[in-house]
């Protein structure tokens, strides 16, 4: 069955960057493409952007653009967020979830930033 | 950037009521609108997609109607397994916007 398993928590200090990944299993991870969102605590979703895994082409919410960086390895079909320059207003679970109707999702990655 | 309106924010009803759940885009979306429910500490659940279509597994008690700008999320028949957040998600232009959520509780 389909899964999208995210790397565990992450506490990081203002400043620094933090990488997170979401391995997929139970389907081509080639065949679409990867979404990121974030979830601030208690509040709604922010789309983030989307990498085609097959193309390595990426398409990024401006408001995210100068901070998120998206990649993906096709040999473990695993995509990786890199997150940079944190603050504290990045503190929040950040989701992956697979296609253009973000079908599945992994299970969050909680990111707390915190001198 | 288009924004979703989502109404209500919050929901009481019982177990059995039929509940409605609106998402209202701020300029033509043609079908392009897909609703999630999430639970506590859980990853949202894709319910329907495309305005109308019901995803695979997902109980025939959710029905998901409109187009252009005006969208509603139908419970028939509410059960205890439907406490939850429901968003909805419009996915016709970029950047991706969601709707801020209701949250439905048992009465």
């Amino acid at each position: 069955q389909v899964k999208l398993l995210q790397s565990g928590a992450a506490l990081v200090k203002p400043g620094d960057s933090v990488k997170m990944s979401c391995k997929a299993s139970g389907y081509t991870f080639t065949d679409y493409i990867i979404h990121w969102v974030k979830q601030s605590h208690g509040k709604s979703l922010e789309w983030i952007g989307y990498i085609n895994p097959y193309s390595g082409g990426t398409n990024y919410n401006e408001k995210f653009k100068s901070k998120a960086t998206l990649t993906v390895d096709k040999s473990s079909s695993t995509a990786y967020m890199e997150f940079s320059r944190l603050t504290s207003e990045d503190s929040a679970i950040y989701y992956c979830a697979r296609r253009s109707s973000f079908d599945y999702w992994g299970q969050g990655v909680m990111v707390t930033v915190s001198s | 950037d288009i924004q979703m309106t989502q109404s209500p924010s919050f929901l009481s009803a019982s177990v059995g009521d039929r509940v409605t759940i609106n998402c209202k885009a701020s300029q033509n979306i043609n079908r392009y609108l897909n609703w999630y429910q999430q639970k506590l500490g859980e990853a949202p659940k894709l319910l329907i997609y495309n305005a109308n279509s019901l995803q695979t597994g997902i109980p025939s008690r959710f029905s998901g109607s409109g187009s252009g700008t005006d969208f509603t999320l139908t419970i028939s028949s509410l059960q205890p397994e439907d406490v939850a957040t429901y968003f909805c998600l419009q996915h016709n232009s970029w950047p991706y916007t969601f709707g801020a959520g209701t949250k439905l509780e048992l009465k």
